[in-house]
C-alpha cells in the first residue's frame, strides 16, 4: 500500500521559479527519502532525512520534516528545465538503527519546468 | 563506482512465457531490493535480500515469482507463466546495510 502521498500530483512552473512539492505520511518513521524519476527510467536518490532531524539541505534542495504532522516538503529553487520529472517521497519504518528494508512510495508530483 | 545495473532493458513476452531478469547491485552492497512500478504509481517492494538471504516478501510476490542472489552479489528475478497484468517496470535497488537505498535503470517488462 502507498503510504506516503504527495501533493500536488501535478506542477507547472517558469524556469527560475521555486518549486514546492508535499509527502504525507501514516506511519512513524526511521527517516523519508526523496527521489527524482525521469520518464521512463529509474529513480535517482535525492536526499535522505532522518526522523530527528527537521530540515536538510543539499544544492538548491531543501527538505523539511514535521514528524508531529507526519509531514515533509521538498523544495528546489531556481528551477531549470533539466529539473522536469516525476518527485516520490519514500519512508522507511523499518526497526530504529536496523536501517531500511522496504522504502515505501507515494504516486509522486510531476513537475513540469517550462524554459 | 559503477551503480545498479540491469539486465535486459526492456522485454516483450507472450503471456504464459517464463521470464528471467538480472541485477548486479554496486559492489560491496550487502542488501539488494526488488520493487514493481506501473504506470503512474511509486514503486512497490517486492522482496529483499541481505546478502544470499531472502529476508522478506511481499504479499505481491505470487508464488509465479522467485528471487534469487546465490552467492550475495548479482540477484535474479523470475516470472514463471507471465500474466498481462504482470507488465511493468521491474527496479533493483541496492544499499550498503541501511539508508540510501540506489536504484537500477529498470527492465520494462510488456507481457502481449
Amino acid at each position: 500500500s502507498q503510504q506516503g502521498e504527495e501533493d500536488p500530483q501535478a506542477l507547472s512552473i517558469q524556469e527560475g521559479e521555486n518549486a514546492t512539492m508535499n509527502c504525507s505520511y501514516k506511519t512513524s518513521i526511521n527517516n523519508l527519502q526523496w527521489y527524482r524519476q525521469n520518464s521512463g527510467r529509474g529513480l535517482v536518490h535525492l536526499i535522505l532525512i532522518r526522523s530527528n532531524e527537521r530540515e536538510k539541505h543539499s544544492g538548491r534542495l531543501r527538505v523539511t520534516l514535521d514528524t508531529s504532522k507526519k509531514s515533509s516538503s521538498l523544495l528546489i529553487t531556481a528551477s531549470r528545465a533539466a529539473d522536469t520529472a516525476s518527485y516520490f517521497c519514500a519512508t522507511d519504518a523499518g526497526n530504529s538503527g536496523a536501517g531500511s528494508y522496504q522504502l515505501t512510495f507515494g504516486k509522486g508530483t510531476k513537475l513540469s519546468v517550462i524554459p | 563506482d559503477t551503480g545498479v545495473s540491469q539486465d535486459p532493458r526492456h522485454k516483450i513476452t507472450k503471456r504464459g512465457q517464463n521470464v528471467t531478469f538480472r541485477c548486479d547491485p554496486i559492489s560491496e552492497h550487502n542488501r539488494l531490493y526488488w520493487y514493481r512500478q506501473t504506470l503512474g504509481q511509486g514503486p512497490e517492494f517486492l522482496t529483499y535480500f541481505q546478502n544470499e538471504a531472502q529476508l522478506e516478501k511481499s504479499r505481491l510476490l505470487s508464488d509465479r515469482f522467485s528471487a534469487e542472489r546465490p552467492k550475495g552479489s548479482f540477484s535474479t528475478l523470475e516470472i514463471q507463466r507471465t500474466e498481462q497484468g504482470d507488465s511493468a517496470m521491474y527496479l533493483c535497488a541496492s544499499s550498503a546495510w541501511g539508508d540510501t537505498q540506489y536504484f537500477g535503470p529498470g527492465t520494462r517488462l510488456t507481457v502481449l
